[in-house]
Parts: structure tokens; sequence; C-alpha cells
């Protein structure tokens, strides 16, 4: 089963807009990570949280951890029509040794 | 750096049929990590090999196989090909073992049809 949750499932916005995706998951972890794919292409690392860090930025990206909730999200700002991805967490339970994937959330940037 | 390459980036097999996956991992790394991904069951975890062993391996059958050479590019294989095996297989590549440190740099995906 899938450690992560993402929501919404699908996500659609006008280009200007900021995109806000949630990712929960089950289990005590190391670090969280978000990752971006085109359409039926390969991961693009987009940023690492480690399980201490409550906020990280890296551009127009914003991302938050709350580890007792144990949920993420990213914040994508002033979005794009190049921002139209599939976006994914995926965490590194502690013992795990391996990324457990979300099911990934679906943003389309209308222009 | 060139980035993580897989070769085929497109194949289809008939069921019954093996194939075999390559991924040449960015230089200086020396895990590797195999994802299958389908639109149902999404991302999911194959094995990981790190110097040459398997470091982990996730819940698929043992027509699923891989390894990894001294050069530190990376095979995977699947023998008697099912319909469901249809997927994007993808490699990711990290200096070190998952262990929650280290960020995975992913192929472009190898795109299997199975008919």
């Amino acid at each position: 089963s899938q450690q992560g949750e993402e929501d919404p499932q699908a996500l659609s916005i006008q280009e200007g807009e900021n995109a806000t995706m949630n990712c929960s998951y089950k289990t005590s972890i190391n670090n969280l990570q978000w990752y971006r794919q085109n359409s039926g292409r390969g991961l693009v690392h987009l940023i690492l949280i480690r399980s201490n860090e409550r906020e990280k930025h890296s551009g127009r990206l914003r991302v938050t951890l709350d580890t007792s909730k144990k949920s993420s999200s990213l914040l994508i700002t002033a979005s794009r029509a190049a921002d139209t991805a599939s976006y994914f967490c995926a965490t590194d339970a502690k013992g795990a040794q391996k990324l457990v994937f979300g099911q990934g959330t679906r943003l389309t940037i209308n222009p | 750096k060139a980035g993580v390459t897989q070769t085929p980036r497109y194949l289809i097999k008939t069921r019954g049929q093996q194939v075999t996956l390559s991924c040449s991992p960015i230089s200086g790394h020396r895990s590797v990590s195999w994802y299958q991904q389908t639109p149902g069951q999404g991302l999911q975890f194959l094995f990981e090999y790190f110097s040459e062993t398997q470091r982990n391996k996730g819940n698929f059958p043992g027509r699923f196989s891989g390894r990894q050479f001294s050069n530190s590019r990376s095979e995977m294989n699947v023998s008697t090909l099912e319909l469901g095996d249809s997927a994007l297989y993808l490699c990711a590549s990290s200096l070190a073992p998952t262990s929650g440190t280290d960020t995975q740099y992913f192929g472009p995906g190898t795109r299997l049809t199975v008919l």
C-alpha cells in the first residue's frame, strides 16, 4: 500500500494563481521529497525536507512538513503553464530503506 | 554531468517473452533503484542495488530480477511477460543507498508494452 496519500488528485487553476498540494503519510520518516513528472516522463526532484525541518523554500516552491500530523504541503506560487505536470510526494520511512510514493496530484495551469 | 540514461526508451513484447532493461546512473553514483509506474498502482519500488548487491526488494514476483555491474550500471529482467507488466519502468540513481539523506535522480524511463 502507498505510504503517501495526496490531495487533491487533480487541480486546475489559472496562470498566475498559487497551487497547493497536500501529502499525508502513515509512519515515521527520515525525510519527505517532492517530485514533478511531465506526461509519461521521468521524475524531476524538486525539494527534500528533513524530518527535523518545518519549512523549506526553493524559488517559487514552498514546502511545509508537520510530523505531528504526518502531513506535508507543496505550494507553487505565481504558477506558469510550464508547471503543468503531476506532482508526487515520496517518503523515506525509518528503516524502510526505500522511497514510497503517493499517487500524485495532476496539476493543470490554464493560460 | 550526464543524467541517468535508460535504454531502450520504448519496447513492445508479447506475452511469455522476456525483456531486459538497462540503466546507466550518473557518474559517481553507486546506488540504483528501479520502480514500476502504472495508472492503477502508481509508482512502486522494485529493488535497489548498491555496490553490485541487492539491498532491498519490493513486493514483486520472482519474474522480476535485476543486477548491477562493477561500473554501477544496472539491468532489470522480466521473464514470462504478462499483460499486467505493461508499464513505465523508471530507474533512479543516488550517491549512497537510500537512507533518507540523498536525492534520487530519475532517468526518462522505459515504456514497456506487452501484447
